[in-house]
């Protein structure tokens, strides 16, 4: 089984609509974190949280929200989606004794707004 | 602006050649990067990393290399293999923040 998983892994909706994309981990990690993918601008970071009750904005926060429900899961909410929001998705973990840095990603949602 | 970019956004090259793949950043406060390979329809998994203390890491295939004074790293793969066909994205992090930034990826394709 993946150790993080992300649901949907596709999803086309409308502008306007409220749209959540969830993420659960299995290894353990106090850190999660939420990027967007576009073509020639690599991974830039919407939102993390380094614990249940720590939620911070990252490079591009403006039109997402997110909550931690538990240390394993951490969902992002499009309040009111615009189509400039579709992209590709990643959840990630990273873990807070490690000096490393090194984070491990989900498999990816794509969204596309319509 | 970007503060980490690969300039090339595609490479290609013969199997059992070298691959150099680029990357330059310019916020002399991070001191730690790492490399990230994703295929499609998967996420980024971690390849290989370095410390600013160092100027270079091994591990198998894949070698970085960092010159800090010319805020420039490179990811050097030999021999290369049909299978290292992937985006490959360079990451940098500043006193050990766990907060990542990375450039725009580098698809590099492998020819039989």
């Amino acid at each position: 089984d993946a150790d993080v998983t992300q649901t949907p892994r596709n999803r086309i909706t409308k502008t306007g609509k409220r749209i959540m994309l969830e993420c659960s981990q299995t290894k353990g990690h106090d850190r999660m974190y939420w990027y967007r993918q576009d073509p020639g601008l690599g991974l830039r970071l919407i939102y993390y949280s380094f614990d249940v009750k720590d939620i911070n904005k990252g490079e591009i926060s403006d039109g997402y929200s997110v909550s931690r429900q538990a240390q394993a899961k951490f969902s992002l909410s499009l309040e009111s989606a615009i189509p400039n929001q579709t992209a590709l998705y990643f959840c990630a973990t990273g873990l807070t004794s490690q000096h490393s840095d090194t984070q491990y990603f989900g498999p990816g949602t794509r969204l596309t707004v319509l | 602006d970007q503060q980490v970019k690969q300039n090339s956004p595609s490479l290609s090259v013969q199997e059992g050649r070298i691959s150099i793949l680029n990357c330059d950043y310019t916020n002399s406060m991070f001191d730690y990067f790492l490399w990230y390979k994703k295929y499609p329809a998967e996420g980024p998994t971690f390849l290989i990393s370095i410390s600013s203390i160092k100027d270079k890491n091994e591990d198998g295939r894949f070698t970085v290399f960092l010159n800090k004074s010319a805020k420039h790293l490179s990811l050097h793969i030999v021999p290369s293999q049909p299978g290292d066909s992937a985006v490959y994205f360079c990451a940098a992090s500043e006193n050990a923040g766990n907060m990542l930034t990375f450039g725009g990826g580098t698809r590099l394709m492998v020819k039989p």
